[in-house]
């Protein structure tokens, strides 16, 4: 099976910009969460989405949105950004929303703000 | 809330020797605990997890965890340890409910010198 693709890899954007990531799970998963990554705040949740809907969400401005379509992929949003939003952004697929699964992660997006 | 502690930023090890990476957790009702190790310019990884059961559990590549629930730790062993362990380690709690966001902590850099 193919791992969690995530596209781009590497994006560099100028504050006030905004960017969309995108994330394909794991044929079959349902379950699609979100994660950012920095030097200072490690690994941060973002949201989590099961079957098209948000099932959990993180403490993230609400500049930052997400969602999940028919095929589970999902795509996340983020607005008007900020130099702080420079990060390694991290896409994770399980295969359903039990608690007891762990989650494949796929290899990032590193955005660049400027 | 539930949280993670990693008290170590820094593990060096000589190959060949045991290694210990330490995590220590707090959380509502049951733990759902990970462990994950990310390479360079990498994704996550998962390693192993506890659910319930016996305390000493298994993973990939020759690592286990001892679950302790009166110490509320997850500490992270291999036997003998490789140069290709080196790596960063991220320990991992899951409750239920409201708190069934996966909550990384700080993360280990493990160095094995050969």
């Amino acid at each position: 099976k193919a791992g969690v693709t995530q596209t781009p890899r590497y994006l560099i954007k100028t504050r006030g910009q905004q960017v969309t990531l995108s994330c394909s799970p794991i044929s079959g998963h349902r379950s699609v969460s979100w994660y950012q990554q920095t030097p200072g705040q490690g690994l941060q949740f973002l949201f989590e989405y099961f079957s098209e809907t948000q099932r959990n969400k993180g403490n993230f401005p609400g500049r930052f949105s997400g969602r999940q379509f028919s095929n589970s992929r999902s795509e996340m949003n983020v607005s008007t950004l900020e130099l702080g939003d420079s990060a390694l952004y991290l896409c994770a697929s399980s295969p359903g929303q039990g608690d007891r699964n762990e989650q494949f992660f796929g290899p990032g997006t590193r955005l660049t703000v400027l | 809330a539930q949280s993670v502690a990693q008290p170590e930023d820094q593990v060096n090890v000589a190959e060949g020797n045991p290694l210990t990476v330490k995590c220590t957790y707090s959380v509502s009702g049951n733990p759902y605990l990970f462990w994950y190790v990310q390479y360079p310019n990498r994704g996550l990884q998962f390693l192993l997890k506890y659910i319930t059961g016996d305390n000493l559990v298994k993973g990939s590549y020759g690592f286990e965890a001892e679950f302790n629930k009166s110490q509320t730790s997850f500490h992270l062993k291999k036997p003998s340890a490789l140069v290709s362990d080196s790596a960063l380690y991220f320990c991992a709690v899951r409750g239920s409910g409201s708190a069934r966001q996966l909550t990384f902590g700080s993360g280990t850099q493990l160095t094995v010198l050969p």
